[in-house]
């Protein structure tokens, strides 16, 4: 059964940054494509960026271009979501998810970690 | 980006009742549309992709339909569990978008 657990819930002041882990167990972690997805209080999903193990290099939306890097560690099945220069708008729930089927394009999540709640506050 | 529009933004509904949801998206997306539900604190939960494949362990009672830009979601008997919010998402690119939820609520 493949999990992705997370790392836990930061605060962190305006200016600074944050890195998010998501460990994957079970399963072949060097075949998944794992994206990130964030929440703000109260808001909808908003896709962050993604990155594939098997295809091209990371790939993220224009909103954080510059802004957010996501990187992957086969040795301890790890993604990792770093964002910069944090404002107060970041304030939300951070999630990692796994591609359903892990193609080169976009594709439909299948399995989720538990979210981590990041506070961005002076 | 590809904006996807659901309707309503909040349903009002009762146990044993079907309910459908549209999902509308800005430009054609085949069928490359997937819905979850999400309950509060929760990580949303894949319910259909490709439009209209239910997930694996998901009721039979969620059925996906549509292609090109307009979608639907129904709940043919809805049960206490399905209390939620839902959204759709499309993945025809590389840059995937959500909508903005639709929230079913007990009338």
């Amino acid at each position: 059964q493949v999990q992705l657990v997370q790392s836990g819930a930061e605060v962190k002041k305006p200016g600074s940054s944050v890195k998010v882990s998501c460990k994957a167990s079970g399963g072949t972690f060097s075949s998944y494509t794992i994206s990130w997805v964030r929440q703000a209080p109260g808001q909808g999903l908003e896709w962050m960026g993604r990155i594939s193990r098997v295809f091209d290099a990371p790939r993220y939306a224009q909103k954080f271009q510059g802004r957010v890097t996501i990187v992957a560690d086969d040795f301890t099945s790890t993604v990792y979501m770093e964002l910069n220069s944090l404002r107060s708008e970041d304030t939300a729930v951070y999630y990692c998810a796994r591609d359903l089927l892990g193609g080169p394009a976009s594709d439909a999540f299948d399995i989720w970690g538990q979210g981590t709640v990041i506070t961005v506050s002076s | 980006d590809i904006q996807m529009t659901q309707s309503p933004s909040t349903l009002s509904a009762s146990v044993g009742d079907r309910v459908s949801i549209t999902c509308r998206a800005s430009q054609s997306i085949n069928s490359w549309l997937a819905w979850y539900q999400q309950k509060p604190g929760k990580a949303p939960k894949l319910l259909i992709y490709k439009a209209s494949s239910l997930e694996v362990g998901v009721p039979s009672r969620f059925r996906g339909s549509g292609s090109g830009t307009e979608f639907t979601l129904t709940i043919s008997t809805l049960q206490p569990d399905d209390f939620a919010i839902y959204y759709c998402q499309q993945y025809i690119n590389y840059f995937p978008t959500f909508g903005q939820g639709t929230k079913v609520e007990i009338k």
